[in-house]
């Protein structure tokens, strides 16, 4: 079984640029989650979507960052634009309806200058 | 809300020896998981144990066992026989007991095993 595909796995760009991050969850996994990890701190949730719709995006900074699910499989993660405090790795995981742990993507690591 | 606390920022351990991270949780819940992940310096996060709340009969994977106490809302991870390669950052996590809850991390505790 494959797991969960992220690209690209680095990025670095300039503060106030945009940003996109593609995420592939594992075939018949209903449930996505875009968390954000900056440096020496647990994972944060964004945005969890159901199928392709969000359940939730309470901590999503919703005046810079987008993220949609398209179809109910890949999702995307965009930053618009990108201010230092950004700077993190951004993880997707991906579950399904049966009870258990989540399986996560290798992340993606952004650094904003 | 839900809110998970690791204590030990960080944590050392001889190769071959055992060492147990905690983890406390505060939930209103009763239906509930809870969960070790492994973080190495690759970054991929890996799914080391899970307990479900309902079960009274303590996880264990290989080396790795838990130690759950509902009542006093702790979860504590022991690692016997270390190994070089459990060298990682250990998160807890917490996720309701319904299908589709997110999981909440704790700050996590980097683990170093050392030769």
């Amino acid at each position: 079984e494959a797991g969960v595909a992220q690209s690209p796995r680095y990025k670095i760009i300039e503060k106030r640029q945009s940003v996109a991050f593609w995420c592939n969850p594992i075939s018949g996994h209903a449930t996505l989650y875009w968390y954000q990890q900056i440096l020496g701190q647990g994972p944060k949730l964004l945005i969890q979507f159901q199928n392709n719709g969000v359940v939730d995006d309470s901590q999503l900074p919703k005046d810079r960052f987008s993220a949609e699910r398209l179809k109910g499989v890949d999702s995307t993660l965009k930053i618009q634009p990108a201010k230092l405090e950004d700077s993190a790795v951004y993880l997707c995981a991906s579950s399904s309806l049966l009870a258990g742990g989540f399986y996560f993507g290798p992340g993606t690591r952004l650094t904003v200058l | 809300a839900q809110t998970v606390t690791q204590s030990q920022p960080e944590m050392s351990v001889q190769e071959a020896e055992t060492v147990t991270l905690s983890c406390t949780y505060d939930t209103s819940e009763n239906n509930y998981y809870l969960f070790w992940y492994k973080q190495p310096p690759s970054r991929q996060m890996i799914l080391v144990i899970r307990q479900e709340a309902y079960k009274q009969q303590n996880a264990t994977e290989n080396r790795f066992s838990v130690n759950f106490q509902k009542a006093a809302k702790s979860f504590s991870l022991k690692i016997s026989d270390s190994q070089l390669g459990d060298t990682a950052m250990y998160f807890c996590a917490f996720r309701r007991g319904t299908s589709y809850g997110k999981l909440t991390f704790g700050q996590g505790t980097i683990l170093t095993v050392h030769p």
